[in-house]
């Protein structure tokens, strides 16, 4: 296990259009997060997984922006009706469950919604 | 709420040149994290510091958490092109998620 896995690594759609992203963590790690990271700035919090658990989500995460983790392993992103505002690059990074953080990221999908 | 700010935002400096960057809050953290990212890639960790006054070094990177374990800073000795990146803190507070600054953009002048 080489590291955290994102795809696609480019996305491009049309507004309106629905578009799913897929995360595979570090096997071992049993905490998964999801990030948005616009131009000129630091990754923002959207939701974290504890196993198959979500057990946080920021306000940033409207309805139409849904994840889950089946199994506890891979997780997937996914947004609704796309809107310019959603374009970003989307990271996903895992940890282990502990008395502190080292959260290891992707790569990230870079959405770009036309 | 957490907030981790980090100054300056943007760097441009010659290579051979020593820089500072510093990463400030009024919070209380665990832990803080220090990050490199590249253009269109993830960040990358480049260390932890966990205990008040800690100072951590990776090779020409030096780095330090403050006494209070409310802020921190990262020192390069002798920079290069190749540290051109942002740099980014992060902070593991009482809850479970991580916080991030909005980053120090570094240009390394050949």
């Amino acid at each position: 296990d080489t590291g955290v896995s994102q795809n696609p690594r480019h996305k491009i759609t049309k507004r309106g259009q629905n578009v799913t992203f897929r995360c595979d963590p570090i096997s071992e790690h049993n905490r998964l997060y999801w990030y948005r990271q616009t131009l000129g700035q630091g990754p923002e919090f959207l939701t974290y997984f504890q196993n198959e658990a979500q057990l946080e989500k920021s306000r940033l995460l409207s309805d139409r922006f849904s994840a889950e983790r089946p199994k506890g392993s891979f997780s997937t992103l996914e947004i609704q009706r796309t809107e310019q505002g959603d374009s970003a690059m989307y990271l996903c990074a895992s940890s282990f469950a502990g008395g502190f953080t080292e959260a290891f990221f992707g790569q990230g999908t870079r959405l770009t919604v036309v | 709420t957490q907030l981790l700010e980090q100054s300056p935002q943007f760097l441009s400096i010659q290579e051979g040149e020593n820089l500072t960057v510093y990463c400030n809050s009024s919070s209380v953290f665990s832990s803080l994290q220090w990050y490199r990212q590249e253009p269109g890639e993830g960040p990358v960790l480049l260390v932890t510091v966990v205990t008040g006054g800690e100072v951590k070094k990776l090779k020409r990177l030096t780095f330090q958490f403050g006494d209070a374990r409310k802020d921190s800073s990262l020192h390069i000795t002798a920079a290069q092109p190749g540290d051109t990146g942002l740099y980014l803190c992060a902070g593991a507070g009482g809850g479970f998620k991580t916080i991030f600054g909005a980053g120090t953009r570094l240009f390394v002048k050949a």
